[in-house]
């Protein structure tokens, strides 16, 4: 079974420029999570799609920061214009469920380098 | 408020040693989940085990073991004979119904097994 793609692996741009994440849930998995991890820290939930909606974006930076799920099935996470605080691991997790009780599957992330 | 707290920042042990990852958690819900994941180096976090607050019962699947105890508010996780490959970032992490099932990460305990 394929795990969680994410793309690009790196990135590296200078503030106020934009950037863009793309990932691929688990075949089957209904929920996808976008989570963000500054170095030294946990992971930090972002936004949670099921299917192709929304179900939780309170920590979603939303005058800069925008994601969508149009299909149910891949996800972009957009970040315009880029602040040198959004230097961070970004983490992607899908799950076949909303519930707690099913356990994410997380992929290998996008670090970001905002100069 | 729901917060999870790792007060190991980070841990040196020489190989075929145990240790102990402590992992102390706040919630006034009485209805939780608990989770421990594993961050090897190449960034993707694992799953490792999740906990309903209604079972109390330890538990050991190989060289691991769980240590939940609710009178402590703790969920300890302990490495039995580490290996090298135990080199890893480990979260502890918490989801509860004040949270709306979000994951709440602890901040991590960085753990390098020495040859």
């Amino acid at each position: 079974e394929a795990g969680v793609a994410q793309s690009p692996r790196y990135k590296i741009i200078e503030k106020r420029q934009s950037v863009a994440f793309w990932c691929n849930p688990i075949s089957g998995h209904a929920t996808l999570y976008w989570y963000q991890q500054i170095l030294g820290q946990g992971p930090k939930l972002l936004i949670q799609f099921q299917n192709n909606g929304v179900v939780d974006d309170s920590q979603l930076p939303k005058d800069r920061f925008s994601a969508e799920r149009l299909k149910g099935v891949d996800s972009t996470l957009k970040i315009q214009p880029a602040k040198l605080e959004d230097s961070a691991v970004y983490l992607c997790a899908s799950s076949l469920g909303a519930d707690r009780y099913y356990e994410q599957y997380f992929g290998p992330g996008t670090r970001l380098t905002v100069t | 408020a729901q917060k999870v707290t790792q007060a190991q920042t980070e841990i040196s042990v020489v190989e075929k040693e145990d240790v102990t990852l402590d992992c102390v958690y706040e919630t006034r819900d009485t209805t939780y989940y608990l989770f421990w994941y594993k961050q090897p180096p190449s960034g993707e976090l694992v799953f490792l085990i999740r906990r309903n607050s209604f079972d109390e019962q330890n538990e050991i699947s190989g060289r691991y073991s769980w240590n939940f105890q609710k009178s402590t508010s703790s969920f300890n996780f302990t490495i039995t004979a580490s290996q090298v490959v135990d080199s890893a970032v480990y979260f502890c992490a918490l989801s509860d119904r004040t949270s709306y099932d979000k994951v709440i990460f602890g901040p991590g305990t960085s753990l390098s097994v020495i040859p």
